[in-house]
């Protein structure tokens, strides 16, 4: 059973453009939503989470947007440039505790200009 | 932010040896987590291992494929053991930091392993 589910699986961006990355989960107890970006070689890198006390988080060009009742959050890529080009993985995990984080998918996106 | 360093960063292991990665945390942390991700794959968890306590395996990992130690707060391996080609993957480790809403999951950089 897949707990998160991430779409697309790819996705090309013109420079300038806006790559948009969508997840549902299913489990209500998942109150915090991290998204991670990894690039060829590397581990993956924490971008940016969200609570579900709040609908919106944005930083710099990245923003989540969160709809608690749907279950969906996604990621916004505002401007994206070539540099962006990379994974992306949305995950989820119950913030009490010590428990581990349930991955979706990952989606590769390219920024082309 | 965790710094959070693994050893070795990339090897290549021949079929049937076993090799031990090592995380090491900047400070001290109650759970450490070890995560595969085969190419081209997402990150599935292995095992949480808490200090002074066995690990626990997630579903379709076992302790005599993926021995784990965790020592002290700030210290864990994980043994790939009897290597098979199946077995090329990212290890990474990860820890969880801060307290309460504050909280924050981080990774390492991960160990790289090609099984030839």
């Amino acid at each position: 059973q897949q707990q998160v589910k991430q779409s697309p699986q790819s996705l090309i961006v013109q420079k300038g453009g806006i790559s948009i990355i969508n997840c549902a989960y299913e489990n209500t107890a998942f109150d915090y939503f991290p998204w991670y970006q990894q690039f060829p070689g590397k581990g993956p890198a924490l971008l940016i989470a969200i609570r579900p006390d709040v609908s919106e988080k944005k930083e710099g060009r990245f923003t989540i947007s969160f709809n608690k009742s749907a279950k969906q959050f996604s990621l916004h890529i505002m401007d994206s440039q070539p540099g962006d080009s990379a994974t992306y993985f949305c995950a989820a995990s119950m913030n009490s505790g010590n428990t581990p984080l349930v991955f979706g998918k990952g989606t590769r996106l390219s920024v082309i200009a | 932010s965790a710094v959070i360093s693994q050893k070795p960063s990339r090897d290549i292991c021949q079929r049937g040896t076993s090799l031990t990665i090592q995380c090491q945390v900047d400070s001290q942390v109650t759970m450490m987590f070890w995560y595969r991700q085969q190419p081209g794959q997402s990150l599935t968890l292995i095992a949480t291992a808490n200090q002074g306590s066995e690990a626990t395996y997630e579903s379709g990992f076992v302790i005599d494929k993926f021995p784990i130690s965790r020592p002290n707060l700030t210290f864990s391996t994980l043994t790939v053991s009897n290597m098979s080609p199946e077995d090329s993957s990212i290890y990474l480790c990860s820890v969880r930091r801060g307290t309460g809403s504050g909280n924050t999951i981080y990774f390492g950089e991960g160990s790289w392993l090609t099984v030839v």
